[in-house]
């Protein structure tokens, strides 16, 4: 079955330091990318959709500069969190589609410590 | 706009009890409607998937069936176990191939 990992899995920093965090699909090629984050008993809140050799589309509220997205190749997408700050702290999960993009198959996720 | 409408939880069972979760969503067209299962600390699974109406999606021994005329995907499973015991995200994929979730449903099966 499709297979997306992400690392690392656990990063503790220091306030004012960027962090970069890996998506990468198995065994399967994704054109696309989706990044989400989510709060602890909260849901998943769609942060950018990561695509293939193009400028990443944010959502609304999400800030391009703080969360750089690169998409550099059909199997991984990174996700850079730029100077982070404690209320960056959270959980951050990557999905990537399927060759029809019926299904988003979800990493495991990342969390971040910002301290 | 669109939007997933989940029960809140958390339900707390005791084992080999039936489960339902009741899930409701908004959406222009006919989106294809997913569950997702999430354990503690990991990300998510895809439980189900059904993409158009009247369709069952299943797997161990969970189902849900795609109402159009309720706009609805309702999760159950007849029998739980205290591995079940997870959150669960119905989510919807409309336009632009983007998943909208609902809030979660955190379910605790007791022995």
């Amino acid at each position: 079955g499709a297979v997306v990992s992400q690392h690392p899995s656990w990063v503790i920093c220091k306030s004012g330091t960027s962090v970069k965090i890996e998506c990468r699909s198995l065994d399967f090629q994704a054109t696309t990318m989706f990044w989400y984050r989510q709060f602890p008993k909260q849901s998943l809140m769609l942060m950018a959709t990561s695509n293939e050799g193009s400028k990443a589309t944010y959502e609304q509220g999400v800030e391009k500069d703080k969360f750089l997205i690169n998409h550099a190749s059909l199997t991984l997408s990174t996700l850079t969190v730029t100077s982070a700050h404690p209320e960056d702290s959270s959980f951050y999960i990557c999905s990537a589609g399927d060759s029809n993009q019926e299904t988003q198959y979800f990493g495991p996720g990342t969390r971040l410590l910002v301290l | 706009g669109d939007s997933v409408t989940q029960m809140e939880g958390p339900v707390t069972l005791s084992e080999e009890a039936f489960l339902t979760i009741n899930c409701t969503y908004t959406a222009t067209g006919y989106p294809s409607l997913f569950w997702y299962v999430q354990y503690p600390g990991e990300g998510l699974q895809l439980l189900l998937k059904a993409t158009k109406a009247d369709d069952k999606g299943s797997n161990k021994g969970f189902e849900a069936t795609y109402r159009k005329e309720t706009t609805s995907f309702h999760l159950e499973k007849g029998s739980v176990q205290v591995s079940d015991s997870a959150v669960y995200f119905c989510a919807h994929k409309a336009a632009g191939n983007k998943l909208t979730f609902g809030g979660g449903t955190r379910v605790l099966v007791k022995p």
